[in-house]
C-alpha cells in the first residue's frame, strides 16, 4: 500500500509545494517514482530512483526520501505544474500507486 | 519521438472479451518491457500487466491473473492484451506503457489511453 498526503494542496504560483509519499514497506533499491498528470492526458514521469529526473524535466522538481518516506517538493510552482501527482513503488509486484495529490490554484 | 498508440476499447458486455492493441514507434521496440495500466476515477492508478523484452516472462495483477493475457510481436512493434471473461469493475481507461529499459519495470512513457466498458 502507498499513501499520499495530502489529498489536496491549494497553492498560488510562485509558491513551494511539498507533496508526501509512504510506502508500506521499505522500498528496495530506491524503486519509487513520481508522476504528473493533466485532465485528459496520460501520466508522464517526473522522477524515478527517489530523485532522478528524466531527460526534459525541469530542475524545479525534486525528489528525496528513504526508506518508506518520501517526497516531492515543487520551487516555484509555474502555471503548468497545476495537475495531480501520483508516486508508485514500482519494484514489487503489483507495482502501487498512491492515490495522488492534487495542486490547485488558490 | 517515442508514441504508442492504442487501439480496440470500446463496450462489451460482462463475460465478454475484447483484445487491446498498442504499436509503438520512436524507439527499438523489442528492446524494452513493455506494460499495461489502468486507471478509474474510483480506484486511480493501477499496474495490470508486464512483458520483459528478456525473455518474454509475463507478470499480473492479481486482479486479472487467469482472466487477461498480455503478448508482444516484435516483428510489428505491438504490444496485446487479450482481455477475457470481463467484468464491470474492469471499466477502465487501459494505457500502454513502455518501460525503462530491457529489464525496467519503471515506465518512462505512457500512450494517450483506451476506453473500455463492461456492462450490459
Amino acid at each position: 500500500v502507498v499513501t499520499q498526503s495530502p489529498g489536496t494542496l491549494s497553492l498560488s504560483p510562485g509558491e513551494s509545494a511539498t507533496l508526501f509519499c509512504r510506502a508500506g514497506q521499505t522500498v528496495s533499491d530506491n524503486y519509487l517514482a513520481w508522476y504528473q498528470q493533466k485532465p485528459g492526458q496520460p501520466p508522464r514521469l517526473l522522477i524515478y530512483e527517489i530523485f532522478r529526473r528524466p531527460t526534459g524535466i525541469p530542475d524545479r522538481f525534486i525528489g528525496s526520501g528513504s526508506g518508506t518516506d518520501f517526497t516531492l517538493t515543487i520551487s516555484r510552482l509555474e502555471p503548468e505544474d497545476f495537475a495531480v501527482y501520483y508516486c508508485q513503488v514500482y519494484g514489487i509486484s503489483p507495482r502501487p500507486f498512491g492515490q495522488g495529490t492534487k495542486v490547485e490554484i488558490k | 519521438e517515442v508514441q504508442l498508440l492504442e487501439s480496440g476499447g470500446g463496450l462489451v458486455q460482462p463475460g465478454g472479451s475484447l483484445r487491446l492493441s498498442c504499436v509503438g514507434s520512436g524507439f527499438t521496440f523489442g528492446s524494452f518491457a513493455m506494460n499495461w495500466g489502468r486507471q478509474t476515477p474510483e480506484k486511480g492508478l493501477e499496474w495490470v500487466s508486464g512483458i520483459s523484452a528478456v525473455d518474454g516472462s509475463t507478470f499480473y495483477a492479481d486482479s486479472v491473473r487467469g482472466r487477461f493475457t498480455i503478448s508482444r510481436d516484435d516483428s510489428k512493434n505491438t504490444l496485446y492484451l487479450q482481455m477475457n471473461s470481463l467484468r464491470a469493475e474492469d471499466t477502465a481507461v487501459y494505457y500502454c506503457a513502455k518501460g525503462h529499459s530491457i529489464g525496467s519495470w519503471l515506465v518512462d512513457f505512457w500512450g494517450q489511453g483506451a476506453l473500455v466498458t463492461v456492462s450490459s
